[in-house]
Parts: C-alpha cells; sequence; structure tokens
C-alpha cells in the first residue's frame, strides 16, 4: 500500500504567477483534503474533494481552485500569487467521505518572492 | 465561527511525569474531535479521535461538551512523546476541518 505522495516538494514563484501542486492519494482513497500551513500556524482547511467533485471548502478566495481526477490524485492550483501564499501546503486523502481519519502528504514548500 | 484553541505553544515535561495538552473548542453542533501528531521528519499523522475512546501509546482524550475542551492526557510521559501536537475539529458531514495551531511537547530525559 502507497502512502499519499506530494509534488513537486519545494518550489519557487513570484508574486502574480500560477502554480500547480499535485497529489496522489493513498490507494482506495476517494477523498482529498488540502491545506495551507503557514510557519509557525497549524494547517489551514482550503477545500476537500470526493470523487472529481468539491464537497467543502474553507475561508480561501476563488483564485484557489482544485481538480481531482478519475484515478483520484489531486491538484491544487492558485492563481495571481501573493507573497503571503508562501507555506507549506499538506494534502490528505481518506478512505470514504464519511472516514475522518486522514493520511497526510509531506507537503510541498512554496515560497512566493 | 469553529475555533480550536490550544493555549500553549511549547509545553515542557520530565520523564516520567504526566502531561496534559490542552485543546478547546468553540463549534455549533456537534463535532467530532481528533488529535494529530507530528514526530520530528516525519508526517502529520492520528494520534486518537474522541468517538473511538481508545487508548494509543498511552494518551488519552476526554470530550467534555460542558467546558468544550478535549485536552490530551499521559500519565507517564516518555522521551518519544516529543512530538507536535495538533488539536483538530471536523463538523458532522466530515468535509470541513479546523485544526489549533499545535504544541510542540518536550519530554526532558
Amino acid at each position: 500500500e502507497t502512502g499519499v505522495t506530494q509534488s513537486p516538494t519545494h518550489l519557487i514563484k513570484t508574486r502574480g504567477q500560477q502554480v500547480t501542486l499535485r497529489c496522489s492519494s493513498q490507494s482506495g482513497h476517494n477523498t482529498v483534503s488540502w491545506y495551507q500551513q503557514a510557519l509557525g500556524q497549524g494547517p489551514q482547511f482550503i477545500f476537500q474533494y470526493y470523487r472529481e467533485e468539491e464537497n467543502g471548502r474553507g475561508n480561501f478566495p476563488p483564485r484557489f481552485s482544485g481538480l481531482q481526477f478519475p484515478n483520484y490524485s489531486s491538484e491544487l492550483n492558485v492563481n495571481a500569487l501573493e507573497l503571503d501564499d508562501s507555506a507549506l501546503y499538506l494534502c490528505a486523502s481518506s478512505l470514504d467521505i464519511f472516514t475522518d481519519t486522514q493520511y497526510f502528504g509531506p507537503g510541498t514548500r512554496l515560497t512566493v518572492l | 465561527a469553529q475555533r480550536v484553541t490550544q493555549p500553549e505553544k511549547l509545553l515542557s515535561v520530565f520523564k516520567g511525569a504526566p502531561v496534559e495538552l490542552k485543546c478547546n473548542y468553540s463549534y455549533s453542533g456537534s463535532p467530532e474531535l481528533f488529535w494529530y501528531v507530528q514526530y520530528s521528519r516525519q508526517r502529520l499523522q492520528l494520534l486518537l479521535r474522541h468517538i473511538s475512546r481508545e487508548s494509543i501509546k498511552g494518551f488519552t482524550a476526554d470530550l467534555n461538551k460542558g467546558e468544550t475542551s478535549f485536552h490530551l492526557k499521559k500519565p507517564f510521559a516518555q522521551e518519544e512523546d516529543s512530538a507536535m501536537y495538533y488539536c483538530a475539529l471536523s463538523g458532522v458531514s466530515g468535509n470541513q476541518f479546523y485544526f489549533g495551531t499545535g504544541t510542540s511537547l518536550t519530554v526532558i530525559p
């Protein structure tokens, strides 16, 4: 059984650019959630996808968008990057929408200059 | 508004001493509460959830709805317990999650 993987590990962008982060769910998991973790803070919920549909969203602007593919892998897209978007982005998968145990990936460290 | 509060950013205890990591929450409904842990150089992982009512690695947590608390306790701390601990909450539908800011626990040998 493979765990949750994320790519890339690190990324540097400049303000105003767009970025795409990728996540492969744990085998058999159909639900994926994305989180933003700023330095010294806890993870903040961005959104959740269940069977390719957005199922819940936190307090993030529309320039944060996502996709989930038929194989349940996922992307997080951020447009018009701002300096405050610099953070660790975590992906977590779970077995089912009603199963709350989440399995986290190692994260992608995004730096916006 | 939903919120999870962990009042202590840092907590140090001696090996063998009891440890309690505090967590308070506010939620308009029936939440599910969790403790997640992140050991050095490892991923965030679930430690325990209140509905399981189980003890993991000697840790327990009781949901106190009257005090809206979900404190994590262990009677005798071990060095391997040193880690970052996050309290988390989800709504009944499981499509919203809120984490606290975390408590870094150091167990002194």
